[in-house]
C-alpha cells in the first residue's frame, strides 16, 4: 500500500510569488491535514479537508489556502510569499478523520525556501 | 486551549542507556488523545503510539514504553537500551475530541552515540 506522497519535495521561490503544493493521501483515506514546520514555531496545524470540504482551520493568514478533490488528493496554495513562509510543509492523511482517534499518516514533506 | 510542552530540547545519551522523554499537556476537554511521533532525518513523521484520555494503562512495545498520568497531565516516553537508530526528533501531540486540530510540542532531539 503506497504511503502519502507529496510533490514537489523541494521548492525555491522568491518573495511575492505564489506556490502550490500537492498531496496524495493513502488510497481510501478521505481526510487530509496540512502542517507547517519551522525551527522557530515548530509544527503548526494549517487546515484539514474531508470529503472536499475544509473542516478545520488553524491560525494562519488568508494567504494560505487549500482544496481537496473528489479523489481526496489535496493542494495547498500560498500567495504573496514571505521569507517567513520558508518551512517544511507536511501533509497527513487518515481513514475517516471523523475523530482524532484516527491515526494520521504523514508524507515526507515539501521543503519550501523563500528567497 | 490545548497546549503541549516538551521541556527537553535536546538529549544526548550513549548507546544502551535508558532515556525518558517528557511530555506535559494542557486541555480543558475530558476527552482527548495523546500521540508520540518520531521524525528521523528524512523528515517523515512516524507514528509511535496513540492513547485516549480514558485509558491510563501504561504500554510497552519492545524497547519503548509510555507512562500516562492524568493526575500530572503527563505522557512520558521511555526508550530502554537505546540504539543509534533511535536518534531522531520526537514529538508529543494532543488532539481534543471536539476537533481534529493536532497540537504538537516543540519536540525533543535525541542523539544516541555509539
Amino acid at each position: 500500500k503506497a504511503g502519502v506522497t507529496q510533490t514537489p519535495r523541494y521548492l525555491i521561490k522568491t518573495r511575492g510569488q505564489q506556490v502550490t503544493l500537492s498531496c496524495s493521501p493513502i488510497s481510501g483515506h478521505r481526510s487530509v491535514s496540512w502542517y507547517q514546520q519551522t525551527p522557530g514555531q515548530g509544527l503548526q496545524f494549517l487546515f484539514e479537508y474531508f470529503s472536499e470540504t475544509q473542516r478545520n482551520k488553524g491560525n494562519f493568514p488568508g494567504r494560505f489556502s487549500g482544496r481537496q478533490f473528489s479523489n481526496s488528493r489535496s493542494e495547498m496554495n500560498v500567495s504573496t510569499l514571505e521569507l517567513g513562509d520558508s518551512a517544511l510543509y507536511l501533509c497527513a492523511s487518515s481513514l475517516a478523520g471523523a475523530s482524532p482517534y484516527n491515526e494520521q499518516f504523514f508524507g515526507p514533506g515539501t521543503r519550501l525556501t523563500v528567497l | 486551549a490545548q497546549k503541549v510542552t516538551q521541556a527537553q530540547t535536546e538529549i544526548s545519551v550513549v548507546e544502551k542507556e535508558d532515556v525518558t522523554l517528557d511530555c506535559v499537556y494542557e486541555t480543558r476537554d475530558t476527552t482527548y488523545y495523546l500521540f508520540w511521533y518520531k521524525q528521523p532525518p528524512s523528515g517523515e513523521l512516524v507514528f509511535l503510539i496513540r492513547r485516549n484520555s480514558f485509558d491510563e494503562q501504561n504500554e510497552i512495545s519492545g524497547r519503548y514504553s509510555w507512562n500516562f498520568q492524568k493526575s500530572t497531565s503527563s505522557f512520558n516516553f521511555t526508550i530502554t537500551a537505546s540504539q543509534v537508530v533511535d536518534s531522531a526528533v520526537y514529538f508529543c501531540a494532543l488532539s481534543e475530541a471536539r476537533n481534529n486540530d493536532m497540537r504538537f510540542g516543540a519536540g525533543t532531539r535525541l542523539t544516541v552515540k555509539p
